[in-house]
């Protein structure tokens, strides 16, 4: 399978506790974007890399959230200390090329705190 | 601030209509105009989309209508049939920016 690959598909945990999302996106493509989507919402913007460089993060973003890129290839999204709010779809999708055209999103990772 | 609003918020139409979905914009830098279609627990899947120097652009069954002066850009999906059932996203881009995504429109095909 060639298409964007997220892990895990889905993560139940407590209230306060870490978590590590993974992306691997689509062979040779620079652009990753990390989503979040509610249940009946359009998905929601995080932020960004252009190779390994994070290029954009939202102003909605907590500080708890944070991800990497390193050496441009797979990416990880961790929250800190989650709140039952953080429960949501997250999404990844890539892109080839800074125009970002043709992005593809993968399965996402259902995330729920209890 | 919604960048991209969509409607209508859900959509019932019988197997063989047409299904009309509405999106408007405002920012005209956007350049690139998608859009999804999403499954329950799926992630979504790009359908079609259009760049804004053409008004239209048809693959099979699905065809992107795009007004640059009125800001405005629909899917038309023909004959639709019940495996077209799902929630549909409309979104723009702009170049070095990020894809911002409309609210969703919930489809149903009656058989």
């Amino acid at each position: 399978d060639t298409g964007v690959s997220q892990d895990p598909r889905h993560k139940i945990t407590k209230r306060g506790q870490n978590v590590t999302f993974r992306c691997d996106p689509i062979s040779e493509h620079n652009r990753l974007y990390w989503y979040r989507q509610t249940l009946g919402q359009g998905p929601e913007f995080l932020t960004y890399f252009q190779n390994e460089a994070q290029l954009e993060k939202s102003r909605l973003l907590s500080d708890r959230f944070s991800a990497e890129r390193p050496k441009g290839s797979f990416s990880t999204l961790e929250i800190q200390r989650t709140e039952q709010g953080d429960s949501a779809m997250y999404l990844c999708a890539s892109s080839l090329g800074s125009s970002g055209t043709e992005a593809f999103f993968g399965q996402g990772t259902r995330l729920t705190v209890v | 601030q919604q960048q991209v609003k969509q409607s209508p918020q859900s959509l019932i139409v019988q197997k063989g209509g047409i299904s009309i979905i509405n999106c408007a914009y405002e920012n005209t830098a956007f350049d690139y105009f998608p859009w999804y279609q999403q499954f329950p627990g799926k992630g979504p899947a790009l359908l079609i989309a259009i760049r804004p120097d053409v008004s239209e652009k048809k693959e099979g069954r699905f065809t992107i209508s795009f007004n640059k002066s009125a800001k405005q850009f629909s899917l038309h999906i023909m004959d639709s049939q019940p495996g077209d059932s799902a929630t549909y996203f409309c979104a723009a881009f702009a170049t070095g920016n990020q894809f911002y995504f409309g609210t969703g429109t919930s489809l149903t095909v009656i058989p």
